[in-house]
């Protein structure tokens, strides 16, 4: 059974970096083809992707963040870690990390499952 | 950059069909994928590749493909269908860029 959890503070003040972790289970993040992706969804907004890392190590950000984003593994740990830097209150929503599957490899492919997320707000 | 097009609301009795599109520059030559998101929980999965279903997903849900609209079809809705509803392709062309749908809100009336 694959498993994800996010884990991270609840509340971040702004101008501060945000970490958060994906502990992930029923799966390795060392084998061709899988991939982790960090997503997020502001209270009453629609989903927005943030970042991805595969297998092999390599990372592709969310263009509209990619200067604050930073994603990372730790495959001994089936761990997955975003930071983002300088938040701000819009960034406040629910953090969800998914595992990613495609038909040969996660490009393309689609985010199953999902865990169950992590409210963060920002607000000083 | 790629953009989904999703309207923001869909509504249909019980029993009947509905169906929800995904608007996209040809986005039949994409991948698109479904998923369901009920209040306060997850995404889940309910159609990947266009019209393949995951595993324990009814056969009610359906997708379809072509030009310029992705359409996911839910036939003989039931309440517990209400939910929103997300589109989402990998936009290639643009240094590997993961798109999602504004989102569509169905209502079973």
């Amino acid at each position: 059974q694959v498993t994800l959890r996010e884990s991270g503070p609840a509340l971040v003040k702004p101008t501060q970096t945000l970490t958060l972790t994906c502990t992930f289970s029923g799966f390795s993040l060392s084998t061709s083809g899988m991939c982790v992706s960090w997503i997020r969804q502001p209270p009453g907004k629609a989903l927005e992707w943030l970042a991805l890392i595969d297998w092999d190590d390599d990372k592709y950000y969310s263009t509209s963040l990619k200067t604050r984003l930073t994603i990372s593994k730790d495959t001994s740990k089936n761990q997955v870690v975003l930071t983002m830097t300088n938040m701000d209150p819009v960034d406040t929503a629910t953090y969800y990390c998914a595992r990613m599957r495609g038909g040969g490899s996660c490009y393309g492919g689609w985010f199953d499952p999902w865990g169950q997320g992590t409210l963060v707000t920002v607000s000083s | 950059s790629y953009v989904l097009t999703q309207p923001p609301s869909v509504s249909v009795a019980p029993g009947q069909t509905a169906r929800i599109t995904c608007g996209g520059n040809n986005i039949g030559s994409k991948s698109v994928h479904w998923y369901q998101q009920k209040p306060g929980q997850a995404p889940v999965l309910v159609v990947y590749d266009d019209s393949d279903r995951p595993s324990g997903i009814p056969e009610r849900f359906s997708g379809s493909n072509s030009g310029n609209t992705a359409t996911l079809t839910i036939s003989r809705v039931e309440a517990g269908d209400e939910a929103d509803y997300y589109c989402q392709v990998w936009d290639s062309s643009s240094d590997h860029q993961e798109v999602f749908g504004g989102g569509t809100k169905l209502t079973v009336l």
